[in-house]
């Protein structure tokens, strides 16, 4: 159990397009998803917490408005890159979280490749 | 802010040998948590810690969380070519109830056969 789906796996797109990321809990519902960029050998950096039903938060340095959060139900949450640039080019992953046990852990996707061009 | 730092940042061992990644936070932490990412895949919850000085053991695998809960290491007793991946730990980001986690750089370790 505990599957979480992220689509596409990969997007090439043209500088200026937007670009859509669905994240998807198969079989759990997750009040709470998570957006992260992930550069080539480093490590995961938080973007936004998504909150079901309401407004996403993001972190420090994060444009809002450049990524577009939806949080509409308890098994989908979409980033979407907006007017997309090359050095918005990276990896973007997300979670869902899920409380197992008394343990909150966070169930990833298998990650976006986002190419602009 | 709050950083976690891991070291080392590579490490290759011949199959069979021990391995150890390290993990240091600037703040006391609640909680530590390790995930392990294949090469092309999506980190994968491994374990958390929660008491002061906690080992747990599964099977090949060693967590330690440190008497100050700012520390904690992963041990690898005689490592195989399936242990290859990268090794995050894992600290609760600020407060507040999303449970959010601010990841270490991760230790990438390649096996030898």
């Amino acid at each position: 159990g505990a599957v979480v789906s992220q689509h596409p796996s990969r997007v090439i797109c043209k500088s200026g397009t937007s670009v859509k990321i669905e994240c998807r809990s198969l079989d759990f519902q997750a009040t709470t998803m998570f957006w992260y960029r992930q550069f080539p050998k480093q490590s995961l950096m938080l973007m936004a917490t998504s909150n079901e039903g309401s407004k996403a938060t993001y972190e420090q340095g994060v444009e809002k408005d450049k990524f577009l959060i939806n949080h509409a139900s308890l098994t989908l949450s979409t980033l979407t890159v907006t007017s997309a640039h090359p050095e918005d080019s990276s990896f973007y992953i997300c979670s869902a979280r899920r409380r197992d046990r008394g343990v909150n852990i966070q169930y990833f996707g298998a990650g976006t490749r986002l190419s602009v061009l | 802010g709050q950083q976690v730092m891991q070291i080392p940042q590579y490490q290759h061992v011949q199959e069979g040998e021990d391995f150890t990644t390290y993990c240091n936070s600037s703040t006391t932490l609640s909680n530590i948590q390790w995930y392990k990412q294949r090469p092309g895949g999506h980190p994968v919850f491994l374990i958390q810690l929660v008491k002061s000085g906690e080992v747990k053991k599964q099977k090949r695998l060693t967590f330690q969380f440190g008497e100050a809960k700012k520390n904690s290491s992963l041990h690898i007793t005689a490592t195989q070519t399936t242990d290859v991946g990268t090794y995050f730990c894992a600290g609760p980001k600020g407060g507040g109830s999303n449970y959010k986690l601010t990841f270490g750089k991760g230790t990438l370790l390649t096996v030898n056969p």
